[in-house]
């Protein structure tokens, strides 16, 4: 069963860079799935980020995509986001999930969530 | 503001069924079968439970089932039990320059 784990800090400064990195375990990061990055504010709804597939190519969201990167370590089974120059509105839990692009555009696996809250 | 348009809030009393709407455009749902539902309880991830407007995943109770007319895809939940009180989210393939767009949510309340 595929299984999704994010990690990394849960407090960025204002003006920072956010950092979050998700390991997938029980499926090859280079079989089949697009890997994304959805972000939810604390009490609003779900906002697709972007998505990567093992060989690079990329898809993101153009409200985000001056400040987003999303790359993938197919060695450590692994992908990561970074998003710059954050502010308060940047606060949110951030899941990662696989997303089955090819026909569907479905978002199938999901990480539990991390939140990460941008104060100083 | 949402690309796609979901009510904030249906409810309904244990055994009934309810309906869940969300409307696009032609750039979304209106042209393509894409639509995806997802469930998410309080502190949860959410969890796929529709995809291309009328699939359910394995493990899904068949109580779950989609359809699309026009623009508005919908939700139908039949024979509503408590463990249904959640919120719902209706993600779409857009050929806009964004690839997906979400809803902005409904809560469903089990009266």
């Amino acid at each position: 069963q595929v299984q999704l784990q994010e990690s990394g800090p849960g407090l960025v400064k204002p003006s920072e860079t956010l950092s979050l990195t998700c390991a997938v375990s029980g499926y090859s990061i280079s079989s089949g799935y697009y890997w994304g990055w959805i972000r939810q504010p604390p009490g609003k709804g779900l906002e697709w980020i972007g998505s990567i597939y093992h060989s690079g190519s990329t898809y993101y969201n153009p409200s985000l995509k001056s400040r987003v990167t999303i790359s993938v370590d197919t060695s450590k089974n692994q992908f990561s986001l970074k998003l710059s120059s954050v502010t308060a509105a940047d606060t949110a839990v951030y899941y990662c999930a696989s997303h089955y692009i090819w026909g569907s555009y479905r978002l199938d696996y999901w990480g539990q969530g991390t939140l990460v809250t941008v104060s100083s | 503001q949402s690309a796609l348009t979901q009510p904030a809030s249906v409810s309904g009393s244990p055994g009934q069924s309810i309906t869940i709407s969300c409307t696009g455009t032609s750039s979304d749902i209106g042209n393509y079968n894409y639509v995806s539902w997802y469930q998410q309880h309080p502190g949860k991830a959410p969890q796929l439970m529709i995809y291309d407007v009328t699939n359910r995943p394995s493990g899904v109770s068949n109580r779950f089932s989609g359809s699309k007319s026009g623009n508005t895809a919908s939700l139908t939940i039949s024979g509503l039990q408590a463990e249904d009180e959640a919120d719902y989210y209706c993600n779409s393939y857009t050929s806009s320059s964004t690839l997906v767009v979400f809803g902005g949510g409904t809560k469903l309340t089990v009266l």
